[in-house]
């Protein structure tokens, strides 16, 4: 079975600094993981997806994510945050033709 | 390529009706997932489906059923609602599947009063 903690309901940065969304999950099969993020009254969209191969994932927007086995983790990071990154941000595992979902980190970008 | 589509965007109903709410894929996307969305619960995955076949279910009643047509089009349906069915229902489709990546319409925002 497959599950998803993301750490935070709420993460609080100023704009130019570093932002740091952590995901851990716990899958017992290769798990495919994935970024998404969502503005008020909209749908999801892909950030960014690890499947197999380099553990360092690069998406949209700036954003990247490093696999880490050992720690089960896959966080996300952007170098320097900017107001249009304030949204709710979810980690994702898929295993069985099914999508988990974290509970989701709601973004605040200070000026 | 158009997006996924669903129809209706806002929806009102009263405890005891039912709802059917319809999802248009991505052109060639094969695969539709439904999800629902509420702020205590978060994101539910319900059902999958790829051509026209349930290959996964999630925990919800049997109140909840879906099904996809031959054009990838998909249906879901909730019977006997009840206060808690209110929420944000979201479809996804993707080509093979979901470790594709999947792509979200904008949601049908159900109110049951």
């Amino acid at each position: 079975a497959q599950s998803v903690t993301q750490l935070g309901s709420h993460v609080s940065v100023s704009e130019g600094a570093l932002v740091l969304l952590r995901c851990n999950y716990s899958s017992s099969v290769p798990p495919y993981l994935f970024w998404y993020v969502q503005y008020p009254n909209q749908g999801l969209q892909l950030l960014l997806k690890y499947t197999t191969g380099a553990t360092l994932v690069k998406g949209i927007n700036g954003f990247e994510a490093e696999f880490k086995k050992s720690e089960t983790s896959f966080h996300l990071t952007k170098p320097s945050a900017h107001m249009s990154d304030a949204a709710e941000y979810f980690c994702a595992v898929v295993g069985g033709f099914k999508t988990i979902f974290g509970a989701g980190t709601r973004l605040f970008v200070k000026a | 390529k158009a997006g996924v589509t669903q129809t209706p965007r806002y929806l009102i109903k009263t405890r005891g009706q039912q709802v059917t709410l319809s999802c248009s894929p991505i052109s060639g996307h094969r695969s539709v997932s439904w999800y629902q969305q509420t702020p205590g619960q978060g994101l539910q995955f319900l059902f999958e489906y790829f051509s026209e076949t349930q290959r996964n279910k999630g925990n919800f009643p049997g109140r909840f059923s879906g099904r996809q047509f031959s054009n990838s089009r998909s249906e879901m349906n909730v019977s006997t609602l009840e206060l808690g069915d209110s929420a944000l229902y979201l479809c996804a489709s993707s080509l093979g599947g979901t470790t594709d990546t999947q792509y979200f319409g904008p949601g049908t925002r159900l109110t049951v009063l």
